[in-house]
């Protein structure tokens, strides 16, 4: 089975700050992928960035990147040039070869001025 | 369509009552997914389609729960004899295949349907 834990139930930056959001998982498959998700007050779920088990290079999209230690199976979201915008709850999740996607408890965010 | 659409986004009903939740995906999207997100959670798996198929329905709760896909595109979550414990947001998902993740866009989310039982 797999499973996600995500031990950061709330975390703190200040504007312009980088901050980093843990993100560990547990798989026996040896291919799967590594989502992070941005869940805003208004519910919707946004998909941010992803890391293929075997992409030797970790993801980048704009401000986020993945740091991916696959040897720690953990797969950390790094925000950099915190926006205020930025406030929201974040999940990391995995898949396995039937797409479904396991989520972790989630990570709230708030950016400070 | 443009996006995943979920219809009702609120619904209301009273214990012991029959509820449908609708999903709309992108249209040519041939996986669907049903997720159930309570407050304070992440989402959890609850039931995939391929085509009119469920390939995977491990996640279903009990036998109140029933999911339909009947031409492939538009799905209807079913919850019998709703419970209190049955309140949540139910969040439906799309993807062009189950096995796009390598194209590394992952799915698209519905705004979910949140549902009271009161």
């Amino acid at each position: 089975a797999q499973k996600i834990t995500q031990t950061q139930p709330g975390m703190f930056v200040q504007e312009k700050e980088a901050v980093t959001l843990d993100c560990t998982y547990d798989t026996s498959d040896p291919s799967y992928g590594l989502f992070w998700y941005k869940q805003p007050s208004s519910g919707e779920m946004i998909f941010l960035i992803y890391q293929g088990s075997y992409d030797q290079q970790n993801a980048t999209e704009g401000r986020y990147s993945l740091n991916f230690q696959k040897a720690r199976k953990s797969a950390n979201l790094v925000i950099s040039a915190s926006q205020l915008g930025d406030s929201a709850m974040y999940f990391c999740a995995i898949d396995n070869q039937g797409g479904k996607l396991i989520f972790g408890q989630g990570t709230e965010l708030s950016v400070k001025p | 369509g443009a996006g995943v659409s979920q219809t009702p986004s609120n619904k209301v009903t009273e214990k012991g009552k029959y509820v449908e939740l609708r999903c709309d995906p992108i249209s040519g999207h041939t996986a669907l997914y049903w997720y159930r997100q309570s407050l304070g959670q992440g989402p959890e798996f609850l039931i995939y389609f391929q085509g009119t198929g469920a390939a995977d329905d491990s996640g279903l709760p009990n036998d109140r729960f029933f999911a339909v896909r009947p031409e492939g595109s538009v799905s209807t979550l079913k919850i019998q004899r709703t419970e209190r414990g049955d309140s949540a947001v139910y969040l439906c998902a799309s993807s062009l295949t189950p096995f796009d993740r390598g194209r590394g866009v992952g799915y698209t989310f519905g705004s979910g349907t949140r549902l009271t039982v009161v």
